[in-house]
Order: C-alpha cells, then structure tokens, then sequence
C-alpha cells in the first residue's frame, strides 16, 4: 500500500516532442505529490507538484495531471530538449507521515537532437 | 540562499567500520529527512528529523541513526557498515512538516 509504481523505466523523444511519464499509488492518504529531476552526480531537483485538491498544474513546460478516482497522477513535458535528459522520479507522501516522500522507481529519459 | 549542504561529498570505509554523514539546511528550513539511494532499491525514506526530535523512521535496521542539533544542522551515523550499504545517501531539507523538500547533493559512500 505505500509503493508508488512509475512507468515506463526508460524513455526516448524527440527534440520538441512532448515526454510523458506516469505514476500509480494505492494509498489513498496520500495528500503531496511532488516530481523530482535528478542528474548524474546530483541530488533530486524539485521540479513541480500538486496536492489532491486540484487535476492539473502547469509550470512552465512541465504539467502534472492528477486524476484521484483512477490513484494515478502523470508528468508531461512539453517541446522537449535535449537539457531535459535526466531521471525523473514521482513520489507521494501524507501529512501523518511528515515529508517522509515514497519514490517511484525513475524514469530515464533521453531526448534526442 | 544557500542550498542543502551535505558532507563529505565522497567516503570510502571498510566492512565493519562506522560513519557519520553531516547535513547543513536551507537557512530558516527546520526539518531535515535522510534518504538511501541505490540502484536496485531506488530512493528509500531512512528518517526525519524537526525540532530536534526524530518524527518518522522507514524500515531500516537499527545501524542506522541519525541525530539533529538545535541550529537545525543533522547527521546520520550507521554502524558496522556492510557492503550493500553502499549508496548516495541524501538529506533533504524542509520548512516545516509535509512542505516541499530540496536535497542535497548527496555523500557517495563506498564500503569494501
């Protein structure tokens, strides 16, 4: 009940293309879910993140959809680049449980010129 | 402002030693969580700490502790380290409970 499934493991997009990666949870206290951009030899990077009150949020070319029904929240990036290559990770966390954050497994992605 | 500041960037022990990792936050952030990260395993909660006080604690054996001074600084001590404890351990920081957290860069420690 606390896993955090994300798919699919590895991506390739083309320049400008939009990169979609997508998440599942079961447990339905989660109330935080936030996305994270990690590269080689750096921490996690918070990149976005959206709480159950609301289906969608957009920063920039990055946009989470959230859909509480199905337990699934997804991330898009639009016009891709190749700066964008890296790994992305989903997590969940509840209030009850402080910042504790459960990680989805990562995605890599590769966006090619 | 600076960002989550962990050193040693790099540690290499041996089977059998202890370690202790350090943690500055963000200024002004008052919780801090540590996190195990490997490739099989992924990124795994070891713990949090605010105020002082650990608040929540994943599923790791008791080698593994952690402690947070009152200028919000925390290290994390595992001892009698063994191989699959090789990882980039990271800490994140936090404003409060349940708010956004920012990582660190992480400690990469090696054990052989």
């Amino acid at each position: 009940q606390q896993q955090v499934k994300q798919s699919p493991q590895s991506l390739i997009v083309q320049k400008g293309g939009i990169s979609i990666i997508n998440c599942a949870y079961e447990n339905t206290a989660f109330d935080y879910f936030p996305w994270y951009q990690q590269f080689p030899g750096k921490g996690p990077a918070l990149l976005i993140a959206i709480r159950p009150d609301v289906s969608e949020k957009k920063e920039g070319r990055f946009t989470i959809s959230f859909n509480k029904s199905a337990k699934q929240f997804s991330l898009h990036i639009m016009d891709s680049q190749p700066g964008d290559s890296a790994t992305y990770f989903c997590a969940a966390s509840h209030g009850q449980a402080g910042t504790a954050l459960i990680f989805g497994k990562g995605t890599t992605l590769s966006v090619s010129s | 402002k600076a960002g989550v500041t962990q050193t040693p960037r790099y540690l290499i022990k041996t089977r059998g030693q202890q370690v202790t990792l350090s943690c500055s936050p963000i200024s002004g952030h008052r919780s801090v969580s540590w996190y195990q990260q490997t490739p099989g395993q992924g990124l795994q909660f070891l713990f949090e700490y605010f105020s002082e006080t650990q608040r929540n604690k994943g599923n790791f054996p008791g080698r593994f502790s952690g402690r947070q001074f009152s200028n919000s600084r925390s290290e994390m001590n595992v001892s009698t380290l063994e191989l699959g404890d090789s990882a980039l351990y990271l800490c994140a920081s936090s404003f409060s409970l349940n708010t956004e957290a920012f990582f660190g860069q992480g400690t990469r420690l090696t054990v052989v």
